[in-house]
């Protein structure tokens, strides 16, 4: 089965810093991969997501993720964030042969300092 | 815009009772899923369901059922409620077909707390 690896449990840094989370999966198949945020006390929304084509995604608020397939990873970017950006963000995979199930890492939290 | 309601944000169940919780879709999707959130496990899928009466066992299905007997309401069932089922659990939907081109939707989650 699948899995998928999110690298960091916790980030803090401060506005105006730069955010990378890693996100590796396990299939050698053919993917489609999604980063997803929650906001304290909201629900999961959709960021971004790669089906086919160019490998850089831009997202909503300045969110960019990058698919390396030779790597298998999905890396979420933003160059500069902001207070607002605190929130957990999840990594989910869909293995296109495994229909429509999506395969979530274990999140990371994100602490913007203000 | 889809809206995927989840009738009960905050329930409290003693162990060994019958959990029903309710999840209402209202774009007519095909696709409705169950999943669970707990901290640095992410979200993992309970079960999900391609159409009215049809159900898929998800990655922890073990002490869980669901029912699908009208297309928009899908509901997941603990037959004897244990604490380890103390959770988030959330509700998504999508529209039919691969999930290629679609985009899953969630509820904003139910907090069982199970004593």
């Amino acid at each position: 089965a699948q899995s998928v690896s999110q690298h960091n449990h916790h980030v803090i840094l401060s506005e105006a810093a730069s955010l990378e989370l890693g996100c590796n999966y396990s299939y050698g198949g053919t993917v489609n991969l999604f980063w997803y945020v929650q906001y304290p006390g909201q629900h999961l929304q959709l960021l971004l997501k790669y089906f086919s084509g160019d490998p850089l995604v831009k997202g909503i608020k300045g969110f960019e993720a990058e698919f390396i397939k030779s790597k298998f990873s999905f890396n979420l970017r933003k160059p500069s964030v902001q207070w607002s950006d605190t929130a957990e963000y999840f990594c989910a995979v869909n293995v296109k042969a495994a229909g429509n199930k999506l395969t979530f890492g274990g999140g990371t939290r994100v602490l913007v300092k203000p | 815009d889809v809206k995927v309601t989840q009738s009960s944000r905050y329930l409290v169940k003693r162990t060994g009772e019958k959990v029903f919780l309710e999840c209402v879709q209202d774009m007519d999707h095909e696709n409705m899923f169950w999943y669970r959130q707990d901290p640095g496990l992410g979200l993992r899928l309970i079960y999900f369901s391609y159409d009215v009466k049809m159900k898929e066992k998800g990655d922890i299905p073990e002490g869980y059922s669901v029912s699908r007997e009208k297309k928009e309401r899908f509901s997941l069932i603990l037959e004897s409620a244990s604490t380890n089922q103390t959770s988030m659990y959330l509700c998504a939907s999508s529209p039919g077909g691969q999930l290629s081109g679609n985009t899953i939707y969630f509820g904003e989650g139910s907090w069982l707390t199970v004593v």
